[in-house]
């Protein structure tokens, strides 16, 4: 079964305009770890953001925000006034540490596309 | 080295050859992994190893055997490549037990098998 969910495939946007992505995951532990990470074209992995699930906070970072719902079992990821450069794939990422050895499940990845 | 090295960068490799990819941690991490990405999949682990010496099965394990000889290496082997194989391929470690919870990830390899 898959553990994290990014339903949007693509999003495409104009310049300054907010994109919301979205991510829903699955599981039986109390404990867990959230993750989003960047790919931009250049291919690396980029870690915005970890979340554990005591924490759900909502946090800003200059133009990125994430929204940590435990009771939809989502955590979005939110870019306002959106630039070229955030063009890229966006990956949210479930960490189990007390059934599954630390390892990480990723979601199948959004991809965004900022147009000028 | 500062963090994790993946060789080759790319490779273009027949059907049926053995292929080696290499990965080399400076950070004394204990937890090693293996993933490919594949587009509309995002990145499927294929092997981990939790400790040197051990390691296990990830979501995609056939075609391909890991070693962990030691802390900082861990190869990942295409018995005998087939096309299905291709993909890029990412070399990770963690430091979950050392209180990080976090993950650091090499550039990638690029492997197209033809």
């Amino acid at each position: 079964a898959q553990k994290v969910t990014q339903a949007q495939t693509e999003i495409s946007v104009v310049e300054k305009e907010d994109v919301t992505l979205d991510c829903v995951y699955e599981t039986r532990d109390t404990t867990y770890y959230l993750f989003w990470y960047k790919q931009p074209p250049s291919g690396e992995l980029v870690f915005l953001i970890r979340r554990n699930s005591f924490d759900e906070q909502n946090e800003i970072s200059g133009r990125y925000s994430w929204n940590f719902q435990k009771s939809t079992s989502s955590f979005n990821f939110t870019i306002t006034a959106s630039q070229v450069v955030d063009s890229a794939v966006y990956f949210c990422a479930l960490s189990e540490p007390g059934t599954n050895d630390y390892k990480l499940s990723f979601g199948a990845g959004t991809t965004v596309t900022v147009r000028a | 080295i500062a963090g994790i090295t993946q060789a080759p960068t790319s490779q273009i490799l027949a059907a049926g050859r053995r292929m080696t990819l290499r990965c080399t941690q400076d950070m004394r991490h204990n937890a090693m992994y293996w993933y490919r990405q594949d587009l509309g999949l995002g990145l499927r682990l294929i092997h981990y190893s939790n400790t040197a010496g051990t390691t296990g099965k990830g979501e995609v394990p056939d075609g391909y055997s890991v070693s962990r000889a030691n802390t900082d290496d861990f190869p990942l082997t295409l018995a005998s490549a087939v096309p299905s194989q291709t993909s890029v391929y990412f070399c990770a470690s963690s430091d979950w037990d050392t209180g990080g919870y976090g993950y650091t990830f090499g550039s990638g390899t690029r492997l197209t098998v033809v």
